[in-house]
């Protein structure tokens, strides 16, 4: 069974400051893609990134990063100098082979991101 | 818009109704997804449609709840006699597939059906 633990529940941070979002994640499977969405208040989930399995590399888009540890199964997201914009919800989403289900997602409980002015 | 479309955005109904929600995917995606949010919680896979076939409907809670997709377009889900743990939001999604990558491509959602059962 695939299983992602966001364990941060909600993070509230003033403006300017760094913050990371911990994801952890389980599958028995080889080959898997790891996402992570935003939701603001609006509801719709914005994706932000995907990451093939095999790819550990570290990747930065603008002021996101996310580090992907195999080893200990961990996709974390940081955020640099967070503005009021970034306050969301955040999900972390693994997905399923595509042979059994089209790629559905299972995705974390989600961590509300607060960023006070 | 190009985005997936989804209407209605607010729906009320009484216990016992049956309600109908409508997606409106990205013009090409051969992938159609639904999900369900409950407050505060992440959204959970109902079911999974490649073009008109229904691929995976493991998700769907009870016989209650049907997905269909008849023309591979546009897909309609059905929640028959309502009751109140229905209430959510239902999210759909849709996705690409490329020759290279037949899988994983990003999941675009909409904006979701807030659906509440007096």
């Amino acid at each position: 069974a695939q299983k992602v633990t966001q364990a941060q529940t909600e993070i509230s941070v003033v403006e300017k400051e760094d913050v990371t979002l911990d994801c952890v994640y389980e599958t028995r499977d080889t080959t898997y893609y790891l996402f992570w969405y935003k939701q603001p208040p609006s509801g719709e989930l914005v994706f932000l990134i995907r990451r093939n399995s095999f790819d550990e590399q570290n990747e930065i888009s603008g002021r996101y990063s996310w580090n992907f540890q195999k080893s200990t199964s961990s996709f974390n997201f940081t955020i640099t100098a967070s503005q009021v914009v970034d306050s969301a919800v955040y999900f972390c989403a693994l997905s399923d082979p595509e042979e059994t289900s089209g790629s559905r997602l299972t995705f974390g409980e989600g961590t509300q991101l607060t960023v006070n002015p | 818009g190009a985005g997936v479309s989804q209407s209605p955005r607010y729906k009320v109904a009484k216990r016992g109704q049956d309600v109908a929600l409508r997606c409106d995917p990205i013009s090409g995606h051969v992938s159609l997804f639904w999900y369900q949010q409950a407050l505060g919680q992440g959204p959970e896979f109902l079911t999974y449609f490649q073009n008109e076939a229904q691929l995976d409907k493991s998700g769907l809670p009870s016989d209650r709840f049907f997905a269909e997709r008849p023309e591979g377009s546009v897909s309609t889900l059905k929640i028959q006699r309502t009751q109140q743990e229905d209430s959510a939001v239902y999210l759909c999604a849709s996705s690409s597939r490329s020759r290279d990558s037949y899988s994983n491509q990003p999941q675009h959602f909409g904006d979701g059906t807030r659906l509440s059962i007096l």
